[in-house]
C-alpha cells in the first residue's frame, strides 16, 4: 500500500532563517507531488506541483521553492522565512485519470511558526 | 476554469441530526468532484469522490453525495450526525486545464452538539 511521509511534524523557526521541508511517498511510482499551505482558518492554497523528476511549477509568487530531486521525494525550501510563511503545510500525491488528477492522498502536514 | 463554492463556513448541527454540507461547482468539462475530510492538526482524507459513474455516491463514515449538473451542485449529506462528525469538509474539483491541478473549496467547519 502507498504510504506518505512529511517531516518535521511541527517547526518553530525565526524569521530570515532558512526552511527546508521533505515529504516522502512509498508504494507507488512517477506520482504527481503537491504542496499546499493552509493559513489559520484559511482554505488550501496550492504553492507547487510537480509531475515529474526536476518539473516543478509554481502557483503563487513568494520566497518559497521547491524541488523534486527523486521520483518520490519532494521538498520545500525558502532561503529566507516571512512571518506571514507561518501555517500548516500538506504534502499530498495523486495519480493522474487521463489529463485530471484523480484522488489526492495527504501527508500528515507540518505545523511551521515562525516568530 | 474550474472552480468551487462552499456554502457556509460554519455549520452547526446536533446530533443524530441530518447533516447538509453545500458545494456548487463550475465546470467546463465533465467534473471529477470529490469531498475530503479534515481532523484537527491532520491531513486531509477522502470521504467520496464522483467521476461520472453513479451520480449518487456513498462514501465512508455514512456520508453520500449526489451529483446534479442541472444544478451544478455536489452537496454532501449524512442522515444522522455523530459527534466524530466534526472536522472540516472540504469540496472540491479536478481540472484539465493548466495543469494536473485540484481545486478545493474554502472549506465548511461542522460543528456538532450533544
Amino acid at each position: 500500500s502507498q504510504t506518505i511521509h512529511q517531516w518535521p511534524a511541527t517547526l518553530v523557526q525565526p524569521v530570515g532563517s532558512p526552511l527546508s521541508l521533505e515529504c516522502t511517498v512509498e508504494g507507488t511510482s512517477n506520482p504527481n507531488l503537491y504542496w499546499y499551505r493552509q493559513a489559520a482558518g484559511r482554505g488550501l492554497q496550492l504553492l507547487f506541483y510537480s509531475v515529474g523528476i526536476g518539473q516543478i511549477s509554481s502557483e503563487v509568487p513568494q520566497n518559497l521553492s521547491a524541488s523534486r530531486p527523486q521520483d518520490r521525494q519532494f521538498i520545500l525550501s525558502s532561503k529566507k522565512l516571512l512571518l506571514s510563511d507561518s501555517g500548516f503545510y500538506l504534502c499530498a500525491w495523486s495519480t493522474s485519470a487521463g489529463l485530471r488528477t484523480d484522488t489526492q492522498y495527504f501527508g500528515p502536514g507540518t505545523r511551521l511558526t515562525v516568530l | 476554469a474550474q472552480s468551487v463554492t462552499q456554502l457556509g463556513s460554519h455549520v452547526s448541527v446536533s446530533e443524530g441530526a441530518l447533516v447538509l454540507l453545500r458545494c456548487n461547482y463550475s465546470s467546463s468539462v465533465p467534473p471529477y468532484l470529490f469531498w475530503y475530510v479534515q481532523y484537527p492538526n491532520q491531513g486531509l482524507q477522502l470521504l467520496l469522490k464522483y467521476t461520472s459513474a453513479a451520480t449518487l455516491v456513498k462514501g465512508i463514515n455514512g456520508f453520500e453525495a449526489e451529483f446534479k449538473k442541472s444544478e451544478t451542485s455536489f452537496h454532501l449529506t449524512k442522515p444522522s450526525a455523530h459527534m466524530s462528525d466534526a472536522a472540516e469538509y472540504f469540496c472540491a474539483v479536478s481540472t484539465n486545464t493548466g495543469g494536473f491541478k485540484t481545486i478545493f473549496g474554502a472549506g465548511t467547519r461542522l460543528f456538532v452538539k450533544a
